[in-house]
C-alpha cells in the first residue's frame, strides 16, 4: 500500500545533541511537510518542500533544518535540541499545489533528556 | 485572529448515537478546502473527509458527513452511529488555495471525543 513512513517512531536524545528524523513516501507526491505537535496542542507547520523548493515558516526556529534529497525522502534535523523541542513530529505529503488533502505518517515522538 | 475555531474541547457521547463536532473558519480567500482528521492516542493523523469551497453538495464518507454552511463559515463533522473506536481527538483544518500555493494546513485546537458504552 502507498503510504507515508516515519522512522523512528520514538526517539530519545540528549539536550544539545543533534538529531535527525526521517520520512519517506511511496505516494510520489510533490509536496512534503513537517509539523510539530506539542502535548495537547494542534499541529504547527514548520516548513515544506514543493519538489526541491524549500519553504520555511516565518516563526520556525533556526535550530530546525530540513533536507529533501529526492522525491521520496525528507529529513528533519534539529541541530541543538532543547527541552522545549520535545514533541510529536508529523510528516505529511500532498499530491500537488492547491487544495489537496494531506496524508500523514504515524509521527515520531521526540523526548529530550 | 484564529482561522479555525473548535469550541468543544471535549465531548462525551453514548455509543450508537450521532455526534456533531463544531468547526467555524475565517478566510477571505474564495478558494479553500476544509478537512477533518482523527488522531487516536497512538498519534497518527487519519484523514476523514474533505469539503472544497466550490463544492455544491456536502461531503460524505461512510459514517462521516460534513455539514457545510458557507455563508455562516461553518464546517461541522457529523458521525452517525458512533462506535467505541471513534474515541479520539478530532481536528478541523483548512488550506487556502488561491495562487496555487503549497501551504500547509491550519488546524483548530481539536475536540476530544469519548464514546461511552
Amino acid at each position: 500500500d502507498a503510504m507515508v513512513i516515519q522512522n523512528p517512531r520514538y526517539q530519545v536524545t540528549q539536550f544539545g545533541k543533534p538529531v535527525t528524523l526521517s520520512c519517506s513516501q511511496t505516494l510520489n507526491h510533490n509536496v512534503m511537510y513537517w509539523y510539530q505537535q506539542k502535548s495537547s496542542q494542534a499541529p504547527k507547520l514548520l516548513f515544506h518542500y514543493y519538489d526541491k523548493d524549500f519553504n520555511n515558516e516565518a516563526d520556525t526556529p533556526d535550530n530546525f533544518q530540513s533536507r529533501r534529497p529526492n522525491t521520496s525522502f525528507c529529513f528533519l534535523d534539529i541541530r541543538s535540541p532543547g527541552l522545549g523541542d520535545a514533541a510529536m513530529y508529523l510528516c505529511a505529503t500532498s499530491r500537488d499545489r492547491g487544495v489537496y488533502e494531506q496524508y500523514f505518517g504515524p509521527g515520531t515522538r521526540l523526548t529530550v533528556t | 485572529a484564529q482561522k479555525i475555531t473548535q469550541t468543544q474541547p471535549g465531548m462525551f457521547v453514548q455509543e450508537k448515537e450521532a455526534v456533531t463536532l463544531d468547526c467555524t473558519y475565517d478566510t477571505s480567500d474564495p478558494s479553500y478546502g476544509l478537512f477533518w482528521y482523527k488522531q487516536p492516542s497512538s498519534g497518527e493523523m487519519i484523514f476523514l473527509i474533505y469539503q472544497g469551497s466550490y463544492d455544491q453538495q456536502n461531503a460524505t464518507e461512510g459514517r462521516y458527513s460534513l455539514n457545510f454552511q458557507k455563508a455562516r463559515k461553518s464546517a461541522n463533522l457529523v458521525i452517525s452511529a458512533s462506535q467505541l473506536g471513534d474515541s479520539a481527538m478530532y481536528f478541523c483544518a483548512m488550506r487556502e488555495g488561491t495562487g496555487g500555493g503549497a501551504d500547509g494546513l491550519t488546524f483548530g485546537k481539536g475536540t476530544h471525543l469519548i464514546i461511552q458504552p
